[in-house]
């Protein structure tokens, strides 16, 4: 079974510029959850969708969004980038609703760095 | 509020030593814990979650709702344990998914 699949593994952008991240989950997983991983800050979760629905959200300002696709799969966005927004940026795949597990599986993250 | 504490950046012991990795909690309601582990150029992975009460690569966890914490124990190190291990609270209830992470413990096993 493959696992999580996050693209593109590294990325480089310009403040100001917008950044669109994308994750495969597990085969049969329908949740999907992102996190931003910052020497400073740690893991920090971003949000979570289900179904095509936007399940959690975590406390991070309105210039992160992402959306759902009907296979599962998910895109992240960031618009207007900021210095402070370089990070890995990882996606963690589950079960979900059906599945007594919330086990996440994780993706090998995508770093971003903004200059 | 939900927040998880692992009070230990860094945490060395030798070889065959016992190991102990703290974890602490605040979380209004029936927690949900897990222990994820890191090991060098990997991904994050699941090592232990207090439901199924297993021992992983000899690792143990137990939840102690009076104390709020959920230590991770192993009797007898061995070097390739040496990781990055995170503590995490699922805090949207179950069947949804929210982890709250601690910072994080490095432990390095001396041989």
């Amino acid at each position: 079974k493959a696992g999580v699949t996050q693209t593109p593994r590294y990325l480089i952008k310009t403040r100001g510029q917008q950044v669109t991240l994308s994750c495969s989950p597990i085969s049969g997983h329908r949740s999907v959850s992102w996190y931003q991983q910052t020497p400073g800050q740690g893991l920090q979760f971003l949000f979570e969708y289900f179904s095509e629905t936007q399940r959690n959200k975590g406390n991070f300002p309105g210039r992160f969004s992402g959306r759902q696709f009907s296979n599962s799969r998910s895109e992240m966005n960031v618009s207007t980038l900021e210095l402070g927004d370089s990070a890995l940026y990882l996606c963690a795949s589950s079960a979900g609703q059906e599945a007594m597990t919330t086990e996440a599986f994780f993706g090998q993250g995508t770093r971003l760095t903004v200059v | 509020a939900q927040r998880v504490t692992q009070p230990e950046k860094l945490l060395s012991v030798f070889k065959g030593a016992p190991v102990e990795l703290k974890c602490n909690y605040s979380y209004s309601g029936s927690p949900e814990l897990f222990w994820y582990v890191q090991y060098s150029r990997q991904r994050l992975q699941l090592l232990l979650r207090h439901i199924s009460r297993e021992s992983i690569k000899g690792f143990t966890a137990d939840l102690n709702k009076g104390e709020t914490s959920f230590h991770l124990k192993k009797p007898f190190a061995q070097e390739e344990d040496s990781a990055m291990y995170y503590c995490a609270l699922n805090g949207a209830g179950e069947r949804a998914q929210k982890l709250v992470f601690g910072q994080g413990t490095r432990l390095t096993i001396n041989p």
